[in-house]
C-alpha cells in the first residue's frame, strides 16, 4: 500500500493566517491526490482533486499543488469555518489510502 | 443532487457479521461510477474498505478482503456491505461514498453519506 504522511499533525492558527499542510507519498503517485475537510460528526468534504483542481463550490482561498511524492494544501486566509481536520488521499493505485490527518485549531 | 444514506444495526456482537446498506437518491446507481465503503474508528483516520460497480465488479482492500462482501441491488438503487467475524477493532463510523472520474481520468470521491456508527460489543 502507498503510505501518505501529513505534516504537521496539529496546527494552531489565527483567522486571516496563511496555512500550509504537506502530504508526502511513499512512492510516486503523479497527480492522483485529493484533499478533504472533515468537521466533527460530519463526513469528509472534497476540496481538491487531481492535486490542484478545486472542487465545484469550494472557496478559492483553498489551493493545492505538487506532483510525484510531495503535495501541499494551502488556505490563503483562514476563516472561522475552516477550523477542521484535513486529510489527503491517493488514488494512484489500489487500495486508495489516506493520510493520518492534520487538525487545524484556533490559536 | 445525489444523496447517500447508510442504514443498519448500530450494535453487532463479536464474531458476528456487520451488515449495512447505502441508499442512493438523486441519481442512478447504474451510472458510470463506483460505489465505495469507507470507515473511521472513533478519533482515528479514514480507511477505504472496498467498492462496487453496477455490473457487480468489485475491488476490496487486501487488509479486509477475506471478510468483506459488497453487493449491489439495482432495483432498489442501493448497495450493501457485509463484514464477517467482527471484533472490537471494527468499531467505527462507516461511510458510503461515490467515486467518479473526471474528463481527464482523475477519480474523486464527491458524494458521501452522513455515516453510521457501528459498535462491536457483547
Amino acid at each position: 500500500d502507498i503510505q501518505l504522511t501529513q505534516s504537521p499533525s496539529f496546527l494552531s492558527a489565527s483567522v486571516g493566517d496563511r496555512v500550509t499542510i504537506t502530504c508526502r507519498a511513499s512512492q510516486g503517485i503523479s497527480s492522483y491526490l485529493a484533499w478533504y475537510q472533515q468537521k466533527p460528526g460530519k463526513a469528509p468534504k472534497l476540496l481538491i482533486y487531481a492535486a490542484s483542481t478545486l472542487q465545484s463550490g469550494v472557496p478559492s482561498r483553498f489551493s493545492g499543488s505538487g506532483s510525484g511524492t510531495e503535495f501541499t494544501l494551502t488556505i490563503s486566509s483562514l476563516q472561522p469555518e475552516d477550523f477542521a481536520t484535513y486529510y489527503c488521499q491517493q488514488l494512484n493505485s489500489y487500495p486508495p489510502t489516506f493520510g493520518q490527518g492534520t487538525k487545524v485549531e484556533i490559536k | 443532487q445525489v444523496q447517500l444514506q447508510e442504514s443498519g444495526p448500530g450494535l453487532v456482537k463479536p464474531s458476528g457479521t456487520l451488515s449495512l446498506t447505502c441508499a442512493v437518491s438523486g441519481g442512478s446507481i447504474s451510472s458510470s461510477n463506483w460505489w465505495s465503503w469507507i470507515r473511521q474508528p472513533p478519533g482515528k483516520g479514514l480507511e477505504w474498505i472496498g467498492e462496487i460497480y453496477h455490473s457487480g465488479s468489485t475491488n476490496y482492500n487486501p487488509s479486509l478482503k477475506s471478510r468483506v462482501t459488497i453487493s449491489v441491488d439495482k432495483s432498489k438503487n442501493q448497495f450493501s456491505l457485509k463484514l464477517s467475524s467482527v471484533t472490537a477493532a471494527d468499531t467505527a463510523v462507516y461511510y458510503c461514498a461515490r467515486r467518479v472520474y473526471d474528463s481527464s481520468g482523475y477519480s474523486l470521491f464527491d458524494y458521501w453519506g452522513q455515516g453510521t456508527l457501528v459498535t462491536v460489543s457483547s
